[in-house]
């Protein structure tokens, strides 16, 4: 079967970094999505990645070990408002997207 | 923001009952996707389209069936609800549902069956 694994639930402070995990076994990779969802709301897209390595936008990065089926979400200089669940999904050989059940990233002062 | 909107927003309603959700958009993209999003689960495919009158069944598909008569509207029926769907429904749109191409999603839809 295919399955995306990612912590439930994170604690992280303000103005620290966070890294957020995902491990996956899927049929076929056609590329791996991160997402943020605030609480009620819908999930917005952060980042896709589809070789290996790290790509950086802003405060955000994201991984990728296709060899280990392996990625993490990276947040520096954590704020308030990244309180939010992040979800990890992997476009599978039928270009479907499987998602992971999301970790919730709690942000203190 | 893409321009994608569903409607309801919530609804209550009763085991048996039929319910149609609606996911309109305005940004003429090909792909329109239909997911269930439930506490201790990743969001679940239950449709797609990739075209006009062109559908297909995704992962949880039992109970539902789907519409698409317009590139801008999808529709989601439930032929007779249970409690089991009740749940949070979004719709999502892409350009092109076989690449890195990414999903816009609507505000979603609360669903109750009670």
């Amino acid at each position: 079967g295919q399955n995306i694994d990612q912590p439930t639930e994170m604690t992280a402070t303000e103005g620290a970094i966070v890294q957020i995990n995902c491990t996956y076994q899927t049929s076929g990779f056609n590329g791996l999505f991160w997402y943020q969802q605030h609480a009620g709301e819908a999930p917005t897209f952060l980042s896709y990645n589809v070789l290996d390595g790290l790509e950086e936008k802003g405060r955000f990065s994201s991984f990728l070990s296709r060899s280990k089926g392996y990625s993490y979400l990276l947040l520096k200089e954590l704020q308030m408002k990244d309180s939010a669940s992040y979800l990890c999904a992997v476009l599978d050989s039928n270009y479907q997207l499987i998602w992971g059940a999301g970790t919730k990233l709690i942000i203190k002062p | 923001d893409a321009g994608i909107t569903q409607s309801p927003r919530h609804k209550v309603t009763e085991t048996g009952t039929p319910v149609t959700l609606r996911c309109h958009q305005t940004e003429n993209h090909r792909y329109m996707y239909w997911y269930r999003q439930d506490p201790g689960h990743g969001l679940r495919l239950i449709h797609y389209s990739y075209g006009v009158k062109d559908t297909d069944k995704g992962e949880v598909s039992d109970g539902y069936s789907v519409s698409r008569s317009k590139t801008e509207d999808f529709l989601l029926t439930l032929e007779s609800a249970t409690s089991s769907q009740t749940s949070v429904y979004f719709c999502a749109i892409s350009e092109d549902g076989t690449s890195g191409n990414e999903q816009f999603f609507g505000p979603g839809t609360r669903l109750t069956v009670l």
